[in-house]
């Protein structure tokens, strides 16, 4: 059965601060992506990392995909308020479209 | 930008009640998906339709779930019998065929079983 597991589950942090988030992923994908949620609302897609080593960048956000580690992160760069929502990772099972998720991680900035 | 739609934004129903929830995935767009979010947990996958047939389906979806799609436009999730535990916030999603499979989604329909 295909697990993904988020930590931390829950970050508070100060304005201008970086952090990470991590994603691990139990089987092999081929795809993993990136989610941000606001409070109330729907999922707005960050990233999709196809490969070993994909990097991709936005602004103050930077995800990244080791799959030999199966492993996954999202860095925050000098955080801002703005970047305070709940983030998710998903990976697609078996290569079917199937997104397993995690669990998110509540991010808050506090100005 | 095309996106996702959902109607009803919101639908309150009693135990036992059919609901139908609609969605119009964006037009050039061949998978279909929907998905739920009890409130405060994660995301789960319920089923993906590809080509006018199912092509995944979660342990969730059983057989009080159906899906279709009705015309050019529009996919529907009925759930036919609802119980207090359907209550949550469903989300349709629609991705291309495209290398990247990335899944667009649409605002939502919390669905609240009394």
């Amino acid at each position: 059965e295909l697990k993904v597991e988020q930590n931390p589950l829950f970050l508070s942090m100060q304005e201008g601060k970086n952090y990470t988030i991590y994603c691990n992923y139990s089987t092999t994908s081929d795809r993993l992506y990136w989610y941000r949620q606001d409070p109330g609302k729907s999922l707005e897609s960050l990233f999709v990392l196809l490969s070993n080593g994909a990097v991709k960048q936005e602004g103050r956000l930077m995800a990244s995909l080791d799959t030999k580690a199966r492993l996954s992160t999202l860095h925050i760069t000098a955080a801002v308020h703005d970047l305070s929502a709940t983030y998710f990772c998903a990976v697609d099972k078996d290569s079917n479209y199937q997104l397993i998720w995690g669990a998110g991680t509540k991010l808050i900035i506090k100005p | 930008e095309p996106e996702v739609t959902q109607t009803p934004s919101h639908q309150v129903t009693q135990m036992g009640q059919e609901v139908i929830l609609r969605c119009v995935p964006i037009s050039n767009h061949l998978y279909f998906y929907w998905y739920r979010q009890i409130l405060g947990q994660k995301v789960e996958f319920l089923v993906s339709f590809y080509n006018n047939e199912i092509s995944e389906k979660s342990e969730i979806f059983d057989d009080q779930f159906s899906v279709e799609r009705p015309d050019g436009s529009n996919f529907t999730l009925k759930i036919r019998s609802t119980k207090l535990e359907d209550s949550a916030m469903y989300f349709c999603a629609s991705s291309a065929l495209d290398r990247n499979y990335e899944q667009y989604f649409g605002p939502g329909t919390r669905l609240t079983v009394t």
